[in-house]
């Protein structure tokens, strides 16, 4: 999508910590999704974020900052199974959603 | 367990001929989307239901409709594919009541190929 913005393709080792961030337009903004989807498969939900701060789920955490039109997720001790794409979605003022690209994170041993 | 199904998994179709992608839920969910996802790329929107009310995204090809007999069932259905058209299409859910946080229960999805 042309408002959100996150890069192509990350790498990190096992067992490690990795920041994936992502920025979007501040007009009109009703909340942040972070899904994760495998490939070949479909998306599954991993945290919505509308108040700014950092929200923590077990490995996975997530941060907004409404201000800076920012967020990253953050997971921790990964795992080879953490190898994924992980989609950020802003809801807009109309409760759509736009989706970005997505992030391909690669974990190596 | 409660879920999306979409069938078939993998779609093989020839340029031209008319194909149907369906998908079913068990969640009593009011709303139902189709999105088309190539790789590598963002979802987009094709068109979504709330119960019956149709609702088309304003860039969606004419190529593309949508039919949506009950709660559960949901198709959709390419006139004429393109190899423009080959995409993994995705189906999702959502219960429609929660506002702006509301969360997606997608399908695996199709992959469709164009020959």
């Amino acid at each position: 999508g042309q408002n959100i913005d996150q890069p192509t393709e990350m790498t990190a080792t096992e067992g490690a910590i990795v920041q994936i961030n992502c920025t979007y337009q501040t007009s009109g903004f009703n909340g942040l999704f972070w899904y994760q989807q495998h490939a070949g498969e479909a998306p599954t939900f991993l945290s919505y974020n509308v108040l700014d701060g950092l929200e923590e789920k077990g490995r996975f955490s997530s941060f907004l900052s409404r201000s800076k039109g920012y967020s990253y997720l953050l997971l921790k001790e990964l795992q080879m199974k953490d190898s994924a794409s992980y989609l950020c979605a802003e809801v807009d003022s109309n409760y759509q959603l736009i989706w970005g690209a997505g992030t391909k994170l690669i974990i190596k041993p | 367990d409660a879920m999306v199904i979409q069938n078939p998994r993998y779609q093989v179709t020839q340029f031209g001929k008319p194909v149907t992608l369906s998908c079913s839920q068990t969640l009593n969910h009011n709303v139902m989307y189709w999105y088309q996802q190539k790789s590598s790329q963002a979802p987009k929107l094709l068109f979504h239901y709330y119960d019956k009310d149709f609702n088309n995204e304003a860039d969606t090809p004419d190529n593309f409709q949508s039919r949506r007999p009950n709660t559960s069932f949901c198709f959709l259905d390419i006139r004429s594919p393109g190899l423009g058209d080959a995409a993994m299409y995705l189906c999702a859910t959502s219960r429609g009541v929660e506002g702006p946080g509301e969360k997606l229960f997608f399908g695996s999805g199709t992959q469709l190929s164009v020959l």
